[in-house]
């Protein structure tokens, strides 16, 4: 059975860097799938964040792109979100989860607040 | 951007009765399409991909169907486990989208 889980700071200052990462049991990362964040903002719908392939192959939502960074530790099975600049618009409950053909698999999701 | 829309934004259904979910993109997306159900607190959960094909473990009672740029999700015999808000998602195109949602709620 699939499971993710995501883990990292709830609290981070403005200005600061979100860092999360998602843990993966159940299959290789380095299994034909896109390993992706899906964010949603307090009482909002689903936003796309962006993915990456095990080869390294990333996209990003145009809106991030230029504080984003996704990468993938195959010796840990796992992958990572980074965010800079983060402002008050970048709170949310983030979740990892694995595509292939939709969102087969996500983790629980966790909430990260930015504030001071 | 494809921008993907969907109606009624609520709908109440009385249980036994089916419901029926629109969704719709602003180009063709094929039948790179699916269906999510969420409930308060927590993670969506897929219920359709192709358009057409059940996610595992799904019950037979959800159906999805369409292509192109137009699509439904079909509730049949609503049970009070439906309740939630459902999503509608491509994944045509590198950058993916998802619709607003559709509310179901028990009549």
């Amino acid at each position: 059975q699939v499971q993710l889980q995501e883990s990292g700071p709830g609290l981070v200052k403005p200005s600061g860097t979100l860092s999360l990462t998602c843990a993966v049991s159940g299959v290789s990362i380095s299994s034909p799938n896109w390993w992706t964040w899906v964010r949603q903002s307090p009482g909002k719908g689903l936003e796309w964040v962006g993915e990456i392939y095990h080869g390294g192959t990333t996209y990003y939502n145009p809106s991030l792109e230029s504080r984003i960074t996704i990468s993938v530790d195959k010796s840990k099975n796992q992958f990572s979100l980074n965010l800079s600049s983060v402002t008050a618009a970048d709170s949310a409950v983030y979740y990892c989860a694995r595509q292939f053909h939709g969102f087969h698999s996500w983790g629980q999701g966790t909430l990260v607040t930015v504030s001071s | 951007e494809i921008v993907m829309t969907q109606s009624p934004a609520t709908l109440s259904v009385s249980l036994g009765e089916s419901a029926t979910l629109s969704c719709r993109a602003s180009q063709s997306v094929g039948n790179n399409l699916a269906w999510y159900q969420q409930k308060p607190g927590h993670a969506p959960r897929l219920l359709v991909y192709g358009a057409s094909s059940r996610a595992t473990g799904i019950p037979a009672r959800f159906s999805g169907s369409g292509s192109g740029s137009e699509f439904i999700l079909t509730i049949s015999s609503l049970q009070s486990e439906d309740f939630g808000i459902y999503y509608c998602q491509h994944y045509n195109h590198w950058r993916k989208t998802f619709g607003p949602g559709t509310k179901v709620d028990i009549k």
